[in-house]
């Protein structure tokens, strides 16, 4: 069955250290991919998306993914984090227009 | 301009009850999706619409059903409700290809006891 695994339920960085957030996903079809962030209490926005072209997608607040087919995975990255970046983060995936499959999550949290 | 705007925000049902949840979709938008989110949990999808036509259905009861106005706006239905449909409802709306990405509202926050 198709699905999307995000590895790490936690990710605890300091402010000013690299983030990295990893997404995996099960499929010999490439997929559309997303990444969505979720404050407390929202809905979730979309950070950004790779459909085709570039690997090398660069989305809002400074936040990058690569899409990787040999290694099935479109992993979350930003050079340096911010305070306000603590929130929740989705991979999602979606191979047909129909519908989006979410990761189950990674709750960032960033130490002073 | 008007985001996805989602109503009730927030409501408490009693088990066996049934809800209406209501989702307005960004001007232009004529896709609406409807999604669950468990606590803890990444949203899982339920239902699809465009142009009032319903493409895509998850893997929920059939409790469950929703519908889309000309308008555009769209109602999501619960029925017989459990303790289990306790969760927060999100809707999202994209031009006619979602895959662009969908603008999600805040979402309904649903208790059931």
């Amino acid at each position: 069955a198709q699905s999307v695994t995000q590895l790490g339920s936690h990710v605890s960085v300091s402010e000013g250290a690299l983030v990295l957030l990893r997404c995996n996903y099960s499929s010999s079809v490439p997929p559309y991919l997303f990444w969505y962030v979720q404050y407390p209490n929202q809905g979730l926005q979309l950070l950004l998306k790779y459909t085709t072209g570039a690997t090398l997608v660069k989305g809002i607040n400074g936040f990058e993914a690569e899409f990787k087919k040999s290694e099935t995975s479109f992993h979350l990255t930003k050079p340096s984090a911010h305070m306000s970046d603590a929130a929740e983060y989705f991979c999602a995936v979606s191979w047909n227009n129909n519908d989006m499959r979410f990761g189950a999550g990674t709750r960032l949290t960033v130490k002073p | 301009d008007a985001g996805v705007t989602q109503s009730p925000t927030h409501l408490i049902k009693t088990r066996g009850q049934h809800v209406t949840l209501r989702c307005s979709p960004i001007s232009g938008h004529k896709s609406v999706s409807w999604y669950q989110q468990v606590l803890g949990q990444g949203p899982q999808f339920i239902f699809q619409y465009y142009e009032k036509e319903e493409r895509g259905r998850g893997n929920f009861p059939d409790r469950f059903s929703a519908r889309q106005f000309p308008n555009y706006s769209s109602e999501l239905n619960v029925n017989a409700l459990l303790l289990g449909d306790s969760a927060l409802y999100l809707c999202a709306s994209s031009l006619a290809d979602p895959i662009v990405g969908y603008t999600f509202g805040s979402g309904t926050r649903l208790t059931v006891v």
